[in-house]
């Protein structure tokens, strides 16, 4: 099964702040990798799909990058409601591996 | 609109059983791939188990289910099911339901529609 890793697990930031979470892939999983946001109590919303494809609607603020086993998603510019947790996930082979989770806290 | 909606969670003893359902609506749900992912209390995300579009339903589960769990669909009724069977405490999550989408070329697969979720608790 393809592990996927996300650093850091949880992260201090303030509104206006950019950010960056990374994911590393246990194998190449070349542009397999999506990126989700959630938060407490809700459904997980996708963001970034194809490495650094942007979900319609989804605010250009956020972007998505890699390939193979390194990924990282960017929000460029922190808003109130961007503090959640994000997951990676691939969806190269099945089992289709979630990262671990980041936390976005507001600082 | 597009909608997804679980139903079935509830209270469930260890070794019991429990059918999740999943109703959808507002796309051809017989178009798409579907799946369900799990959340522990607390706890990360977990993709259980998905199942294609196509008549004979190819299927592919997580290891900590194989042979416990089954997926099925009914696309007649537009809805998705997944039999819990063998229930274990570590079971115990939200179940969400989560459609496929895909994108071309290269066929990068991605859950771009999401239930709210159903609550599995397994306790004696």
């Amino acid at each position: 099964d393809i592990q996927m890793t996300q650093s850091p697990s949880s992260l201090s930031a303030s509104v206006g702040d950019r950010v960056t979470i990374t994911c590393r892939a246990s194998q190449s999983i070349g542009s397999y990798l999506n990126w989700y946001q959630q938060k407490a109590g809700k459904a997980p919303k996708l963001l970034i799909h194809s490495a650094s494809s942007l979900q319609s609607g989804v605010p250009s603020r956020f972007s998505g990058s890699g390939s193979g086993t390194d990924f990282a998603l960017a929000i460029s510019s922190l808003q109130p409601e961007d503090f959640a947790t994000y997951f990676c996930q691939q969806g190269s082979n099945a089992p289709y591996t979630f990262g671990q989770g980041t936390k976005l806290e507001i600082k | 609109e597009v909608e997804l909606v679980e139903s079935g969670g509830g209270l469930a003893q260890p070794g019991g059983s429990l059918r999740l359902s999943c109703a959808a609506s507002g796309f051809t749900f017989g178009s798409y791939d579907m799946n369900w992912v799990r959340q522990a209390p607390g706890k990360g995300l977990e993709w259980v188990s998905c199942i294609s579009s196509s008549v004979g339903s190819s299927r592919s589960y997580a290891d900590s289910v194989k042979g416990r769990f089954t997926i099925s669909r009914d696309n007649a009724k537009n809805s998705l099911y997944l039999q819990l069977n063998s229930l274990r405490a570590e079971d115990t999550a939200v179940y969400y339901c989560a459609r496929t989408n895909y994108q071309l070329p290269g066929f990068y697969s991605y859950m771009d529609v999401w239930g709210k979720g159903t609550t599995v608790t397994v306790s004696s």
